[in-house]
C-alpha cells in the first residue's frame, strides 16, 4: 500500500535561517506531488506541484522553493526564512492519471521567530 | 481558473442534529468534486468524491453529498452528527481530464457538543 511521510513534524527556526522540509512517498511510481500551506480560515494554498523529476511549477511567488531530486521525494526549501513563512505545510500526492484524490502527509508546523 | 466557496466557516451543533455544509464552485466545464476531512491532530483524508453518474454520493461515516450541476453546488450532509464528527471540512474541485490541480475552499470548522 502507498504511504507518505513528511518531516520534521515541528520546526522552530530563527528569521534568516534556511529551511528544508522533506516528503517521500512509498508504494507508487511517478506520482504528482504537491506542497500546500494551511492557514486558519484560509484553507489550503497551493505552493508548488510537480509532475515528474526535476519538474516544478510554482503557484505563488514567495520566499520558498521546491525540488524533486527523485521520483518519490519532494523538498520544500528556503535560503532565508521570514516571519511570514510561519505556518502549517502539507505535502500531498496523487496518482498520475488517477481519480484526482489527494493523499496528504501529517504536516509540518513551522514557527519562525 | 476554478474557485471554491464554502459559506459556513464555523458551525456548532449538538449531537443528533442534522448537518449541511455548503460548497459552491465556479468553473464552466466538467469537474471532479471532493470533500476532505481533518480530525483534530490527524492528517487530511478523503470523505467522499464525485466523478460522474449518480449525483448523490455516499461517503464514509454516514456522510453524503449531492452534486447539483445547475447550482454549481456540492453540499455535504449528515442526518445525525456525533461528537466524533468534530473536525475541519474542506471542499475541493478539479477540472476533469488532464488538470493536475485541485482547488480547495477555505474550510468549515465543525464543533459537535455531546
Amino acid at each position: 500500500s502507498q504511504t507518505i511521510h513528511q518531516w520534521p513534524a515541528t520546526l522552530v527556526q530563527p528569521v534568516g535561517s534556511p529551511l528544508s522540509l522533506e516528503c517521500t512517498v512509498e508504494g507508487t511510481s511517478n506520482p504528482n506531488l504537491y506542497w500546500y500551506r494551511q492557514a486558519a480560515g484560509r484553507g489550503l494554498q497551493l505552493l508548488f506541484y510537480s509532475v515528474g523529476i526535476g519538474q516544478i511549477s510554482s503557484e505563488v511567488p514567495q520566499n520558498l522553493s521546491a525540488s524533486r531530486p527523485q521520483d518519490r521525494q519532494f523538498i520544500l526549501s528556503s535560503k532565508k526564512l521570514l516571519l511570514s513563512d510561519s505556518g502549517f505545510y502539507l505535502c500531498a500526492w496523487r496518482e498520475t492519471g488517477g481519480t484526482g484524490e489527494l493523499f496528504f502527509g501529517e504536516g509540518s508546523r513551522l514557527t519562525v521567530l | 481558473a476554478q474557485s471554491v466557496s464554502q459559506h459556513n466557516h464555523h458551525v456548532i451543533l449538538s449531537e443528533a442534529a442534522s448537518l449541511e455544509l455548503g460548497c459552491n464552485y465556479s468553473y464552466g466545464g466538467t469537474v471532479n468534486l471532493f470533500w476532505y476531512v481533518q480530525y483534530p491532530g490527524q492528517h487530511l483524508q478523503l470523505l467522499l468524491k464525485y466523478f460522474s453518474g449518480d449525483p448523490l454520493v455516499k461517503g464514509i461515516k454516514g456522510f453524503e453529498a449531492e452534486f447539483i450541476k445547475s447550482k454549481f453546488s456540492f453540499n455535504l450532509r449528515k442526518p445525525s452528527v456525533q461528537w466524533s464528527d468534530t473536525a475541519e471540512y474542506f471542499c475541493a474541485v478539479k477540472p476533469s481530464g488532464g488538470s493536475y490541480i485541485p482547488t480547495f475552499g477555505r474550510g468549515t470548522s465543525l464543533i459537535v457538543h455531546p
